[in-house]
């Protein structure tokens, strides 16, 4: 069946650094590919989506690409802010079919 | 953007008692509706997926009957804990789609069984 892999976290970077997380799936078909995220306490909340290969994605300063030749749709941003600390999910959803989320990469930026 | 909310945020109540969590769409509706558990430090875990007028699609190991999805409207799906016991403690999260394959999640209810 379908599946979506994170890279491990924690993730812990300082303000202003560059963040990138890794996300690759298996999948059959053209899937749509998301990024949600999670403050604590929160649910998620939907950071940035991409429907279709080359297709990219962006949204607060995030962005993913839908690369189909490397089954891969890595979150990017180029400066991060205390205030994006939270967890992050992979998410697919393959018509028809149910989402699949990833296992979520938790990241901590420190001032 | 598209509106999911749910109630309560926060429940705790005594073991063997049962807890009813609403889920509704606020701007849109919504034929579908999803039920997840997330434990902590974890991922999703689909539960059930919601069809309005219908009955809810269980996944596998999931009970059915200590897990009770009603979905009557487009607008709410309800999810009864039945009889609850500490091993039921968790973060429940519910999700619309509004006719795309977009879905758009409920803010979550963390349910505390003493």
């Amino acid at each position: 069946g379908d599946s979506v892999t994170q890279m491990e976290g924690p993730v812990t970077l300082s303000e202003e650094a560059f963040l990138t997380i890794n996300c690759t799936y298996t999948a059959t078909g053209y899937p749509s590919l998301f990024w949600y995220v999670q403050y604590p306490g929160e649910g998620l909340q939907l950071l940035l989506k991409a429907t279709k290969a080359d297709d990219k994605g962006s949204n607060k300063g995030f962005e993913a690409t839908y690369r189909k030749e490397t089954t891969s749709f890595h979150l990017e941003k180029g400066s991060v802010q205390v205030s994006d600390s939270a967890v992050y999910f992979c998410a697919l959803f393959n018509y028809g079919q149910n989402f699949v989320f990833g296992p979520g990469t938790r990241l901590s930026v420190l001032p | 953007g598209a509106v999911v909310s749910q109630h309560p945020s926060r429940v705790i109540c005594k073991s063997g008692t049962s807890v009813k969590i609403e889920c509704r769409s606020l701007d849109f509706q919504a034929t579908t509706m999803f039920w997840y558990r997330q434990f902590p430090k974890q991922s999703l875990m689909l539960m059930a997926t919601s069809n309005e007028g219908s009955k809810a699609t269980y996944e596998q190991g999931v009970e059915k009957d200590k897990f009770l999805i009603n979905h009557a409207s487009l607008t709410l799906s309800t999810l009864t804990v039945t009889s609850a016991h500490p091993e039921d403690s968790s973060f429940y999260i519910c999700s619309a789609k509004d006719g795309t394959d977009t879905q758009y999640f409920g803010p979550g209810t963390r349910l505390t069984v003493l």
